[in-house]
């Protein structure tokens, strides 16, 4: 079946420095990608996605790219803000049902 | 305002006593899904509708039950709720008929004593 694996959190890192939060994925077929992040208390919601292999998605500063031949859609953000501490959920849909990986909590302190 | 709007936030029940939460989306959408989040879990499908009238079962349906009667609305009921069904649940919907780009509603915290 299909499975997506994230970095154990939560990931804590100083204001303005790089963030890579890493994601490996085990699917049949040519699935999308997506970065989804939840803000305390709040729902998910799309950061960014990426259709077919080499696909660059980003949104607000973050990037992944889709690589087919490593499995991977890495989530990476060059200066990190307070303001980016949330949970950040890795996902592939390969059908019709979206797979999720666990998160990884990244907390910003300044 | 488009969402997806979820009730009741939060509940606290008792073992078999059965529960509805609601979920209503005013986007228009033909996909709609609910999951539960559990710590360390991520998210796990519980069920998915790709229409009215259709639905199917995700990851971990056991023990729950869906309908979709109106294109709006997918209620996600407990016929008998157990402890390990304690978590949080989350409503979601998108268009372009599956689980592309989906919205979140904000969150159903459930409890069952």
């Amino acid at each position: 079946g299909n499975s997506v694996t994230q970095m154990e959190g939560p990931v804590t890192l100083s204001e303005e420095a790089f963030l890579t939060i890493n994601c490996t994925y085990t699917a049949t077929g040519y699935p999308s990608l997506f970065w989804y992040v939840q803000y305390p208390g709040e729902g998910l919601q799309l950061l960014l996605k990426a259709t077919k292999a080499d696909d660059k998605g980003s949104n607000k500063g973050f990037e992944a790219t889709y690589r087919k031949e490593t499995t991977s859609f890495h989530l990476e953000k060059g200066s990190v803000q307070v303001s980016d501490s949330a949970v950040y959920f890795c996902a592939l849909n390969a059908g019709n049902m979206l797979t999720f990986g666990g998160g990884t909590r990244l907390m910003v302190k300044p | 305002e488009a969402q997806v709007t979820q009730n009741p936030r939060y509940l606290i029940t008792v073992t078999g006593k059965k529960l509805t939460v609601t979920c209503s989306q005013n986007m228009n959408h033909e996909y709609m899904s609910w999951y539960r989040q559990d710590p360390g879990l991520g998210l796990r499908q519980i069920y998915y509708s790709m229409n009215v009238e259709v639905t199917d079962k995700g990851d971990v349906p056991e023990g729950y039950k869906v309908s979709r009667k109106e294109k709006r609305n997918f209620p996600l009921i407990l016929e008998s709720p157990s402890p390990n069904q304690t978590s949080l649940y989350f409503c979601a919907s998108s268009d372009r008929g599956g689980p592309d780009t989906q919205y979140f509603g904000p969150g159903t915290r459930l409890t069952v004593l």
